[in-house]
C-alpha cells in the first residue's frame, strides 16, 4: 500500500521569500511521485512529475522538487514566492510498476501569500 | 482542445433522489478515473476503468456506479443520495499507467 503526509494544512510564506511544501511517501516498489496544484473552483494542473529520471525535478511556475529516498520525501520548492502561487497543492504517489488505479494523494496544503 | 469535460458543474439534491454525473474525454485515453474531494481530506478515488468494459472498484465506492461503454466516456451514477455525498466530483483521465492525470474541472454535488 502507499500513502502520502503533506505536513502543515496551510502554510503562509510573504511575497519574495522561499516557498517550501513539504511531502513524505510510503510505498513499498518504487514510486512515481507527482506535485499538483489546484486553483480555486478549478480542477488539478500537474506542476511536476518524477519517474525515477534525475532526482531533482524542475516543474512550470518556477516550482521544484527532489526526490531523496533515504528521507522518503519529494518536497515542493519556490526561490521567490508571487501572489499568483496562492493554491491548493497536492502531493501524490504511484508504483512504478504501473498504476492503472490512479494516484494516492495527500491531505494537501494551502499555501497563502502574504503582501 | 477540450481534455476532460464534466457536467454538470452545480447540482442539488435532496436524499433518496439519484442522478448521474457525466465525464467525457478526447484524448482517447485509456485509463479514467473518478474521485471525490472533501475539505481537508484530499482526493478519495471512487471507481477507475483501464478501458472500455473493464471497471473496478477504488477506496470509496459505496453508493455510487460506474460504467464505461465506450473509451470517451465514464459516467458516474448515485443511486439514493445521502448528506455524505455532498462533495466534490473530479474526473479524470490517464494516456498510460505512468500516473499523469489530466483533471476535468469538477462537479460540485450538495444533497440535502
Amino acid at each position: 500500500a502507499q500513502s502520502v503526509t503533506q505536513l502543515g494544512s496551510h502554510v503562509s510564506v510573504s511575497e519574495g521569500a522561499l516557498v517550501l511544501l513539504r511531502c513524505n511517501y510510503s510505498s513499498s516498489v518504487p514510486p512515481y511521485l507527482f506535485w499538483y496544484v489546484q486553483y480555486p473552483n478549478q480542477g488539478l494542473q500537474l506542476l511536476l512529475k518524477y519517474t525515477s529520471a534525475a532526482t531533482l525535478v524542475k516543474g512550470i511556475n518556477g516550482f521544484e522538487a527532489e526526490f531523496k529516498k533515504s528521507e522518503t520525501s519529494f518536497h515542493l520548492t519556490k526561490p521567490s514566492a508571487h501572489m499568483s502561487d496562492a493554491a491548493e497543492y497536492f502531493c501524490a504517489v504511484t508504483s512504478s510498476g504501473g498504476g492503472a488505479d490512479g494516484l494516492t494523494f495527500g491531505k494537501g496544503t494551502h499555501l497563502i501569500i502574504q503582501p | 482542445n477540450a481534455g476532460v469535460t464534466q457536467t454538470p458543474k452545480f447540482r442539488i439534491l435532496k436524499i433518496g433522489q439519484s442522478m448521474t454525473l457525466q465525464c467525457a474525454q478526447d484524448m482517447n485515453h485509456n485509463y479514467m478515473y473518478w474521485y471525490r474531494q472533501d475539505p481537508g481530506m484530499g482526493l478519495k478515488l471512487i471507481y477507475y476503468s483501464v478501458g472500455a468494459g473493464i471497471t473496478d472498484k477504488g477506496e470509496v465506492p459505496n453508493g455510487y456506479n460506474v460504467s464505461r461503454s465506450t473509451t470517451e466516456d465514464f459516467p458516474l451514477r448515485l443511486e439514493l443520495a445521502a448528506p455524505s455525498q455532498t462533495s466534490v466530483y473530479f474526473c479524470a483521465s490517464n494516456p498510460d499507467r505512468t500516473g499523469e492525470l489530466f483533471f476535468g474541472e469538477g462537479s460540485r454535488l450538495t444533497v440535502l
